[in-house]
């Protein structure tokens, strides 16, 4: 299995309150990316990174925000939070960009925003 | 853009029996790459089968198989012998080469396997 950590897998917190959620790699993989899961909706990419310090927006980034300051750790930061971004969230890894590689995932973590 | 539709929500199949779950996408661009992710109720993504946009034959692997059809723009994944274990969600996705490796999901589709 691929080595990928999400931290926290659960947590719980108030609306306005900032929440960072964190995804740890051992692969040292290039590609790294957060997405949210919703009913109805499949999995959304909310940001991603291809290199450290290099990252871009997905289709569903208003209100998030990303760091890469090292290859293994990708943040992401809701900086207010709102109940619109109670979701599940998870981290996938990627080696190359244009390889049939699949992307690998985190278990998840579900965030509830009261 | 690229646009990933399944269109089975639910679907419910016989222990043993195969089952065909649809997807179907649409993209402009001509190189891309096709994958099924299975997700059971303990809610990790698991990676299930892959197929290339200039594959020449449907990928397959163990009970799994991919029924590529390019004209049609449709990647169904064909489960054969179904097991209990088999229940779960399954989602389609596509990468577009050069989108860095980005992926694109349909809303899934939850498969039911009954004795």
């Amino acid at each position: 299995d691929a080595g990928i950590t999400q931290s926290p897998r659960h947590k719980v917190t108030e609306t306005g309150t900032p929440v960072t959620l964190r995804c740890h790699q051992t692969e040292n993989h290039r590609y790294m990316y957060w997405y949210r899961q919703d009913p109805g909706h499949g999995l959304r990419l909310i940001h991603y990174s291809y290199g450290v310090k290099d990252t871009d927006k997905g289709e569903v980034s208003d209100g998030y925000s990303v760091s890469r300051s090292k290859t293994e750790d990708f943040l992401l930061t809701l900086e207010s939070a709102t109940s619109s971004q109670t979701s599940v969230y998870f981290c996938a890894i990627s080696d190359d960009w244009n390889s049939n590689q699949p992307q690998h995932f985190g278990d998840g973590t579900r965030l509830s925003i009261l | 853009a690229q646009k990933i539709t399944q269109t089975q929500p639910g679907m419910f199949v016989q222990e043993k029996e195969a089952v065909t779950l649809d997807c179907t996408y649409d993209t402009s661009d001509p190189s891309y790459g096709l994958f099924w992710y299975k997700q059971p109720s303990s809610g990790e993504m698991i990676f299930l089968i892959y197929q290339g946009s200039y594959d020449q034959q449907n990928a397959t692997e163990g009970r799994y198989s991919l029924n590529f059809q390019k004209a049609r723009k449709s990647a169904n994944l064909v489960i054969s012998a179904s097991q209990l274990g088999d229940s779960a969600m399954y989602f389609c996705a596509m990468r577009v080469t050069g989108t860095a490796s980005k992926l694109t999901f349909g809303t899934g589709t939850r498969l039911q396997v009954t004795l």
